[in-house]
């Protein structure tokens, strides 16, 4: 079935400093990819999404780069900042009709 | 309230009990998810319902039992558990089913004892 490998598992970075979480996917026939960030206690919240007719996505700090024939996306954040702590997951729809998710992410920003 | 809730947010049951989960979406999604969340694992889904039918079962238990009233309402009966299937269980929607957003609850943290 379809795979989706997400990494690295921690990240810690200075605040002000980008964040690159990378993901890998199996299914070939997958066309839609969400990440998620889910604040300690809380619920996963989209934060960006990207369809496979769109090679990058940007909003202010965040961005989503999709290499379609490599079979891998991208999430950076660019001038972290503190509240920008979480755990982020990437995810991916295809071919076989729901939502795979990665692993997560545990991004630590410290001032 | 808006958005998707879910109740009870904590639930701590014996391993002979039986208890149900509610999910409620006021988005007028048709769509309507569960997912178990496990300590270092990947949110797994377990159910999905489009149009009040069951679409999806990937090969869960028969311990837990879904059952969807209609387009706004998700539950999930547990009984006789075991303490592995503690975890936060996460009810989301989404428009419609396939690849669109999905918007999850706060969830529900059980614990199995």
């Amino acid at each position: 079935g379809e795979n989706v490998e997400q990494h690295p598992s921690t990240l810690s970075v200075q605040e002000g400093d980008s964040a690159v979480i990378k993901c890998t996917y199996s299914d070939s026939a997958s066309n839609y990819f969400p990440w998620y960030k889910q604040e300690l206690g809380k619920r996963p919240q989209l934060i960006i999404d990207i369809r496979s007719n769109v090679g990058e996505k940007k909003d202010q700090r965040i961005a989503v780069t999709l290499n379609k024939t490599a079979k891998h996306f991208s999430l950076h954040i660019t001038e972290t900042q503190p509240e920008d702590s979480a755990v982020y997951f990437c995810a991916a729809f295809g071919g076989y009709n729901k939502l795979i998710f990665g692993a997560g992410t545990r991004l630590a920003v410290h001032p | 309230e808006t958005g998707v809730t879910q109740t009870p947010r904590h639930l701590v049951m014996g391993m002979t009990n039986k208890k149900s989960l509610k999910c409620e979406q006021h988005l007028g999604h048709n769509a309507m998810y569960w997912y178990k969340q496990s300590a270092k694992k990947p949110l797994e889904l377990m159910f999905v319902y489009n149009f009040k039918e069951q679409t999806e079962n990937n090969s869960v238990p028969s311990r837990f039992s879904p059952e969807c009233p209609n387009s706004s309402h998700l539950f999930l009966h547990l009984h006789t558990l075991q303490p592995e299937d503690s975890a936060l269980y996460l009810c989301a929607s989404s428009q419609v089913e396939g690849g669109d957003t999905q918007y999850f609850g706060p969830g529900t943290r059980l614990t199995v004892l």
